[in-house]
């Protein structure tokens, strides 16, 4: 099993400009997780979702969308990317809400 | 409102010596409470819960509701337990994880 695994590594955006951060898992798991961090924070939550087709929003929603169209794939889109967005982004799925496993992640830089 | 604190950013101590990295929380319910560990160039992974009450890698935490605390220990440190820890707390549902600021810890030679 793979796991967990996010694209891209890493990616440079100009401000303004839109992208999706692809992640997803082969353990069947039915809850999906977006965190962020930032330099010298904690993991914050984006998004989650309990099950394909249903999603929520977490901590720090603004600026983001997501999408749970199959158990597998949970996609982060960024509209309209800020100097803000600038950060770490982990996502993380489990069964049941139980123990997360967490993905490399994804370095996004925008400029 | 900062669900989980973590007082220390850095933590050194000597191979053999006694460890513990703090942790304290605030909430009101029944919470979940779980440390994770992100070792050099590895994947954030979670070491230990608080419901599990086992040790893994010599590592214990207790959950004290009147000190609203779960400090990690380890009365040996070793080398390989260099790494950044987070300690994370859930309310429940969909057990969404409130995390610290981390400790990194250094075990010197």
């Amino acid at each position: 099993n793979a796991g967990v695994t996010q694209t891209p590594k890493f990616r440079i955006l100009k401000i303004g400009q839109s992208m999706t951060l692809q992640c997803a898992q082969d353990m069947n798991h039915n809850y999906m997780y977006w965190y962020r961090q930032d330099p010298g924070m904690g993991l914050k939550l984006i998004y989650y979702s309990v099950g394909a087709g249903i999603t929520d929003k977490g901590e720090v929603p603004n600026g983001y969308n997501v999408s749970r169209s199959t158990t597998e794939d949970f996609p982060l889109r960024l509209e309209l990317a800020a100097p803000s967005q600038t950060s770490v982004y982990f996502c993380a799925s489990s069964y049941g809400g139980s123990t997360q496993y967490f993905g490399p992640g994804t370095r996004l830089l925008v400029l | 409102a900062q669900r989980v604190t973590q007082p220390e950013k850095l933590l050194s101590v000597f191979k053999g010596a006694p460890v513990e990295l703090k942790c304290n929380y605030s909430y009101s319910g029944s919470p979940e409470l779980f440390w994770y560990v992100q070792y050099s160039r590895q994947r954030l992974q979670l070491l230990l819960r608080h419901i599990s009450r086992e040790s893994i890698k010599g590592f214990t935490a207790d959950l004290n509701k009147g000190e609203t605390s779960f400090h990690l220990k380890k009365p040996f440190a070793q080398e390989e337990d260099s790494a950044m820890y987070y300690c994370a707390l859930s309310e429940g549902g969909a057990n969404n994880l409130f995390f610290g600021t981390g400790t990194r810890l250094t075990v010197i030679p």
